[in-house]
């Protein structure tokens, strides 16, 4: 089974200040790990995701995030937020092998960008 | 580009009512998903539908029923309803064939049991 922990229930920021958003998994296979965004009663929008290849990889809206199989991480960045970016994030696992595998999702974190 | 729809966005029903939504993949889509998503809360998975079959069964209630129908489109019916079945629904869809194939959401549909 696959779960998904993200460490931060909260993250404020000031605008134009760098951020990241913690997410770590637990899998006993490989996995696919995507980003999700949720914006105040709005429905989940795909940030990015990871499957293989480069461990570094860009989303839309200037996120990017990282993957580090060592540590079973998945951490999410942005160099300089916008009020705009405050939203619920989610971090989240799939099986690698499965094409119609459900999704995981992590608890998630609440980007607060004050001005 | 066509999204997932999502019908109705919003629903208010009384306890001990019956409600059902509805989902319409993207098309080609073949895989269709529902998720409770309560105030707060991560989104958690239902059931997932594949080629009109039952993939993949979450923590769904058993007052709670689905289907995916030939053409596609999918309804989650919900009985006996009670004050914490008060959620956001998501469905959602994917395609197989392509590795890791991204799934879509929907806006979601809000119920409110009262």
């Amino acid at each position: 089974a696959q779960s998904v922990t993200q460490l931060d229930s909260q993250v404020p920021v000031f605008e134009e200040a760098p951020v990241e958003l913690r997410c770590n998994y637990s899998s006993s296979v490989s996995v696919y790990l995507f980003w999700y965004v949720q914006y105040p009663n709005q429905g989940l929008q795909l940030l990015l995701k990871y499957l293989s290849g480069s461990t570094l990889v860009k989303g839309i809206n200037g996120f990017e995030a990282e993957f580090n199989k060592s540590q079973t991480s998945f951490h999410l960045r942005k160099p300089s937020v916008h009020i705009s970016d405050t939203a619920e994030y989610f971090c989240a696992v799939r099986r690698g092998s499965s094409n119609t595998g459900k999704l995981i999702f992590g608890q998630g974190t609440t980007l607060q960008v004050k001005p | 580009a066509a999204g997932v729809i999502q019908s109705p966005r919003h629903l208010i029903k009384e306890k001990r009512e019956t409600a059902t939504l509805k989902c319409y993949p993207i098309p080609r889509h073949d895989t269709v998903y529902w998720y409770q998503q309560g105030p707060g809360q991560d989104p958690q998975f239902l059931i997932s539908f594949y080629e009109k079959m039952q993939s993949d069964k979450g923590s769904i209630p058993d007052r709670f029923s689905a289907q995916q129908f030939s053409d596609y489109h999918s309804e989650l019916n919900m009985s006996s309803l009670e004050l914490g079945d008060s959620a956001l629904y998501f469905c959602a869809s994917s395609i197989t064939g392509t590795s890791g194939n991204t799934i879509y959401f929907g806006e979601g549909s809000w119920l409110t049991v009262v």
